[in-house]
């Protein structure tokens, strides 16, 4: 069993629509969560990270995470064709220095 | 002026081969790190490094070796290459936690 579980979708959605992306985790330890969003033949990019259990809101991107379910979500409001790709949740807590990863969520956002 | 930037961008050799990739990070960080990335887009940390010691070797085959000549450069050496080592081979630099990790655009390796 994977230490970090993501539906790999494709998650296919209209413009404007509210996306919700999940993670689930198996170690206890982490405590940093991130979600990264790749596009197509590029890198991951760093859209957010959340210490501990909480909300984090970036414009459109809220990130909130549970410890006590050991589960992570992004949801993206007013989703853009431009959102469309592959998202990434990650986790690592503190001294690792690498991070462990979902295998994640292809996202389509039709206009 | 790229942040992380890989060197080559796409690479096709032969089995038993030997190749490099090169990573350079302009960001003043002082950590840096190999990930490989699969054909079903999983990424897994290979190596990292940390003010050039090496310092996490996830059961990585002795046929690759990375070198950091210094705290902005890390390079992955990989001999004598098989056909299960095709993947997209991503670089990383942080700084502090390791938390925020930055990716370089990647090197798409195949082996023929």
């Amino acid at each position: 069993q994977k230490e970090v579980e993501q539906d790999p979708g494709p998650l296919s959605v209209p413009e404007g629509a509210i996306v919700s992306l999940n993670c689930t985790y198996s170690n206890s330890a982490f405590q940093y969560f991130m979600w990264y969003r790749q596009y197509s033949r590029k890198g991951p990019e760093l859209l957010m990270y959340t210490y501990s259990s909480g909300n984090k809101e970036d414009g459109r991107f809220t990130a909130q995470v549970d410890k006590s379910s050991k589960y992570i979500s992004l949801f993206i409001r007013d989703s853009q064709p431009s959102d469309s790709a592959t998202y990434l949740c990650a986790t690592t807590n503190t001294g690792r220095r690498a991070l462990t990863f979902g295998s994640g969520t292809r996202l389509q956002v039709q206009p | 002026d790229t942040a992380v930037s890989q060197t080559p961008k796409y690479l096709v050799t032969q089995m038993g081969n030997d190749k490099s990739i090169k990573c350079e990070q302009n960001l003043g960080h002082d950590t840096m790190y190999w990930y490989k990335q699969d054909s079903k887009k999983f990424l897994k940390i290979m190596f990292s490094y940390n003010n050039k010691e090496l310092i996490i070797n996830e059961t990585v085959p002795n046929r690759f070796s990375p070198k950091s000549p210094d705290k902005a450069h890390l390079n992955l050496h990989i001999n004598s290459l098989e056909l299960g080592d095709s993947a997209v081979y991503f670089c990383a630099s942080s700084q502090g936690g390791g938390h925020e990790q930055y990716f370089g655009p990647g090197t798409r390796l195949t082996v023929t």
